[in-house]
C-alpha cells in the first residue's frame, strides 16, 4: 500500500512565481494537513482538509492556499513566491489519535 | 502563540549509551502530545501520541512518559544504536485547534559505533 506521496520532489522557482505542490494521502485517509519546515526548525502547520473542508488554517499569508478533491488528494498553492517560501513542503494524512503518517515532502527553492 | 521547546537540540553519544530529551509545552487546554522521529531523507513516522496525565508508551528500546500538569514529556533511548541516529519531534496539540500539530525544534541524535 502505496504511503502519502508527494510531487514534486524538488522545484526551483524564481521570485513573484507561483507554485503548486501535490499530495496523496494513505488510501482511506480523508484529511490532509500541509506543514512548512525551514531549515533547523520544526514543520509548522499551514492547513488541514477534510472531506475537502478548510479545518484548520495557521498563521500564513494569503499567498498561501489549498484546496482537496473528491478523490481526498490535496494541492497546495503559493502566490508571489519571496525568498523567505524557500523550504520544505510537508504533507501528511490520518487521524490524530493515531499520529499521522507524513510524505516525504517537496523541497522548494525560490531564487 | 503556542510554544514548544525541546532540548537538547542535539546530541552525541556512543552505542549502547542510554539517553532521554526533554519537550516542554504548554500545560493549559492539553490535548495530545506527539513524538516522532525522522531520519535523513526519510519521512517523519509517528512513535506515540499521548493523551492522559501519567501516560508511559513503549516501542522496543524507546519509551516516552507524559506530565501534562507541569507540561512536559520525556523521551528515553535504552542501549542507543547507530540506527536511532535521527533527529527526535515533539508536537503539542490544543484541544481546540483544528487538529493542528505545534512542533518543537527537535532533538537530532547522532549515535557513534
Amino acid at each position: 500500500d502505496a504511503g502519502v506521496t508527494q510531487s514534486p520532489t524538488h522545484l526551483i522557482k524564481t521570485r513573484g512565481q507561483h507554485v503548486t505542490l501535490r499530495c496523496s494521502p494513505i488510501s482511506g485517509h480523508k484529511s490532509v494537513s500541509w506543514y512548512q519546515q525551514v531549515l533547523g526548525q520544526g514543520p509548522q502547520f499551514i492547513f488541514q482538509y477534510y472531506e475537502k473542508e478548510e479545518r484548520g488554517r495557521g498563521n500564513f499569508p494569503d499567498r498561501f492556499s489549498a484546496r482537496q478533491f473528491p478523490n481526498y488528494s490535496s494541492e497546495l498553492n503559493v502566490n508571489a513566491l519571496l525568498l523567505g517560501d524557500s523550504a520544505l513542503y510537508l504533507c501528511a494524512s490520518g487521524q490524530a489519535n493515531y499520529g499521522y503518517t507524513f510524505g516525504s515532502g517537496t523541497r522548494l527553492t525560490v531564487v | 502563540i503556542l510554544n514548544v521547546e525541546q532540548s537538547p537540540q542535539s546530541l552525541h553519544v556512543q552505542e549502547g549509551d542510554s539517553t532521554n530529551f526533554t519537550c516542554s509545552f504548554p500545560s493549559s487546554n492539553f490535548y495530545a502530545l506527539h513524538w516522532y522521529r525522522w531520519e535523513t531523507a526519510k519521512s517523519p513516522e509517528a512513535l506515540f501520541v499521548m493523551t492522559l496525565n501519567g501516560d508511559e508508551k513503549k516501542k522496543g528500546r524507546i519509551s516516552a512518559t507524559l506530565n501534562t500538569k507541569e507540561g512536559y514529556s520525556y523521551l528515553y533511548i535504552k542501549g542507543s544504536q547507530p540506527e536511532d541516529s535521527a533527529t527526535y519531534l515533539c508536537a503539542f496539540m490544543v484541544n481546540n485547534a483544528g487538529n493542528m500539530l505545534t512542533f518543537g525544534g527537535g532533538t537530532r541524535l547522532m549515535v557513534k559505533p
